[in-house]
């Protein structure tokens, strides 16, 4: 069954840095893509970042980029999210998501979640 | 604003049929990128409910169908009932932005 944990979200004062981890389980992690995807209170889904299996090719949404660093440990069996020079806008629950290699690639499983908060 | 278009809201009594459109363009769903599908109750996280623009994950109804045409998609359920009550969104892959993108989300409720 395939498992997917984030952790590392919590308050955060504007222009500071936060660090997520996803931990997953239950599926040859070395084998899928990853995404980050973030969803802001009430609001709709928002893809963020994608990392390939070595992690030598990655993307970023253009509202992250130069801000946002992903990066995974195929040994630890997680990825990881940087966040600096945070902004108010970046609150959200922060999803990792697994990457289906099919049909351009769908999101077919995802953690549950935690939730970033940037105000003073 | 989403680079697919969705509506905002639709609403049907028990037993009915409600349909959900997903409007891309030529750099995503009229590339043409697959379209998928994704239900999200209050609180949780999204689940897949259609990739492939039709096809059907284990476990999911087939009161669930999907479509696509051109630059456009479409979600159909049939026999609406009680427990479909949740936000529902589309997504694919746009090649002018390097990423994936998703509808704003179409909020689905039983009457």
């Amino acid at each position: 069954q395939v498992h997917l944990v984030e952790s590392g979200g919590g308050l955060v004062k504007p222009g500071g840095s936060l660090r997520l981890s996803c931990a997953a389980s239950g599926f040859t992690f070395s084998d899928y893509y990853m995404s980050w995807i973030r969803q802001p209170p009430g609001k709709g889904l928002e893809w963020i970042s994608y990392i390939s299996v070595s992690g030598n090719v990655i993307y970023y949404a253009d509202s992250v980029k130069g801000r946002f660093t992903v990066s995974r440990d195929n040994a630890r069996s997680s990825i990881y999210l940087q966040m600096n020079s945070l902004r108010g806008e970046d609150t959200a629950v922060y999803y990792c998501a697994r990457m289906y290699p099919s049909s351009y690639y769908y999101f077919d499983s995802w953690g549950q979640g935690t939730l970033v908060t940037v105000s003073s | 604003q989403s680079v697919l278009t969705q509506p905002p809201s639709v609403s049907g009594a028990p037993g009915q049929r409600v349909t959900i459109s997903c409007t891309g363009s030529s750099s995503n769903i009229g590339a043409p990128y697959d379209v998928h599908w994704y239900y999200q109750l209050p609180g949780t996280a999204p689940k897949l409910l259609i990739y492939g623009n039709t096809n059907r994950p284990s476990g999911v109804p087939d009161r669930f169908s999907g479509s696509k045409s051109g630059t456009s998609a479409s979600l159909a359920i049939t026999g609406l009932q009680a427990e479909d009550e949740a936000d529902y969104y589309c997504q694919s892959y746009d090649s002018s932005l390097t990423g994936w993108v998703f509808g704003g989300g179409t909020k689905v409720t039983v009457l």
